[in-house]
């Protein structure tokens, strides 16, 4: 089963606004990380934020991670209509191996 | 600098053939990885490799084989292909520990599109 899950499904913006999008999963881990996937193309890496930190930024994005939880949450500020895409998280534990989530998929309105 | 390299980007097949996705990187990463990605679905994790010589099983290893005889390349192996095995293939690599404190941050290549009929 996959360690991840992302909420909502799918999420519809106006440009300018900004979009949230939740991470939950179900072990430990050592690192989270968020990818983008644009329409027919390969995933590309935007952002980690390891077990130990509970915040990060990276240019409009912002990560928070709440182990006691296990949830993370993406959140792209002010964005732009070329931020529609697939967005996923990722968890990997001490065996290398990255599992990801089902994705967020998100359109942003001109 | 091509990164990963994956071919054919379309294939079909008939139930019953065999086939070798290859994934190629000119990275000198370690680490190689194949996964599916089916609609709904998200990507779930074929097989894996920490180094030449070395793979493992990841999530759904059933009905696929791969080997690492080089750093280089990673080839997944349908050898009786099935319908539930119509998907997108994507490999990715990394360079272990490059986003520090042993994070494995990959490198996608474009994908292949495979179609089981």
């Amino acid at each position: 089963s996959q360690q991840g899950e992302e909420d909502p499904q799918a999420l519809s913006i106006q440009e300018g606004e900004n979009a949230t999008m939740n991470c939950s999963y179900k072990t430990s881990i050592n690192n989270l990380q968020w990818y983008r996937q644009n329409s027919g193309r390969g995933l590309v890496h935007l952002i980690l934020i390891r077990s130990n930190e509970r915040e990060k930024h990276s240019g409009r994005l912002r990560v928070t991670l709440d182990t006691s939880k296990k949830s993370s949450s993406l959140l792209i500020t002010a964005s732009r209509a070329a931020d529609t895409a697939s967005y996923f998280c990722a968890t990997d534990d001490s065996s290398y191996k990255l599992i990801f989530g089902s994705g967020t998929r998100l359109l942003v309105r001109p | 600098n091509a990164g990963v390299t994956q071919t054919p980007k379309f294939q079909v097949l008939k139930t019953g053939q065999s086939m070798t996705l290859q994934c190629a990187q000119d990275m000198n990463h370690e680490y190689m990885s194949w996964y599916r990605q089916d609609p709904g679905m998200g990507l779930r994790l074929i097989h894996y490799s920490v180094g030449a010589g070395i793979t493992d099983q990841g999530e759904v290893p059933n009905g696929y084989n791969v080997s690492r005889s080089t750093t280089e390349d990673f080839p997944l192996r349908l050898l009786s292909a099935a319908p539930s095995q119509t998907s997108v293939y994507f490999c990715a690599s990394s360079y272990l520990g490059q986003g520090g404190s042993g994070a494995n941050v990959l490198t996608f290549g474009a994908g292949s599109r495979l179609t089981v009929l």
